[in-house]
């Protein structure tokens, strides 16, 4: 079983405030990384993806990839009480006979008070 | 319109009953999924179609059956509800060729309770 862990929160942060959010994965040979943010009563949404090592940048959010230590991050600058939601962080199984699944974790609560 | 539509959106049941729930997409895409979220539990996996002849469980199948009718088109069957499959159900679908960064586009979901 291919195993997805994030920081349990829930986690509050003031507006402006920089927001990290950390996950762990236990599938060495996953290639294929996802953050979605899901707001209450909502469908999961794609707002970031990474594949290699290192920084990714979009906007307000950063998404961080360390492949050796098996980690993967999202950090949301100056935070807006619009970005309070859960963030689902999804792995994606690249070989084997599971090909293509994706494994979530259970997901961070994020509360941003004004 | 949506790309991923997901019917009902809401339903109210009784223990026992049998119900369907109905995805359809109009991405293009040959993979589906149907998944249940419940508070603190996350998305679990129910059933998954590669293609409209390929079918799999997922960790959670029991009290669940599925029907790929087409490219574009997978239910999700209740045979006999119970209150403990009440919870949020999504459907979500994915291009075939699983390369790096394919990943899953999510419906809208339906919100299911069991009496």
């Amino acid at each position: 079983q291919k195993e997805v862990e994030q920081n349990s929160g829930p986690l509050s942060v003031p507006e402006g405030a920089i927001a990290s959010l950390n996950c762990t994965y236990s599938d060495r040979g996953s290639q294929s990384f996802f953050w979605y943010r899901q707001y209450s009563g909502k469908s999961p949404e794609l707002i970031m993806s990474i594949y290699s090592n290192g920084d990714k940048e979009d906007g307000r959010f950063t998404a961080q990839l360390n492949k050796a230590s098996q980690y993967v991050s999202l950090l949301i600058r100056d935070s807006q009480p619009s970005d309070s939601a859960t963030y689902l962080c999804a792995v994606k199984a690249d070989r084997g006979s599971t090909l293509g699944r994706l494994y979530f974790g259970r997901g961070t609560q994020l509360t941003v008070w004004p | 319109d949506a790309d991923v539509t997901q019917t009902p959106r809401n339903r109210i049941t009784k223990t026992g009953k049998r119900i369907m729930l109905e995805c359809s997409q109009t991405k293009g895409h040959d993979r589906m999924y149907w998944y249940r979220q419940d508070p603190g539990l996350g998305l679990r996996l129910i059933y998954y179609s590669f293609d409209v002849k390929d079918i799999n469980k997922g960790e959670i199948s029991d009290g669940y059956s599925v029907s790929r009718q087409a490219q574009a088109k997978f239910s999700l069957s209740l045979e006999s509800a119970i209150p403990n499959q009440t919870a949020l159900y999504f459907c979500a679908t994915s291009r075939s060729s699983g390369a790096i960064g394919d990943t899953q586009y999510f419906g809208p979901g339906t919100r299911l309770t069991v009496l």
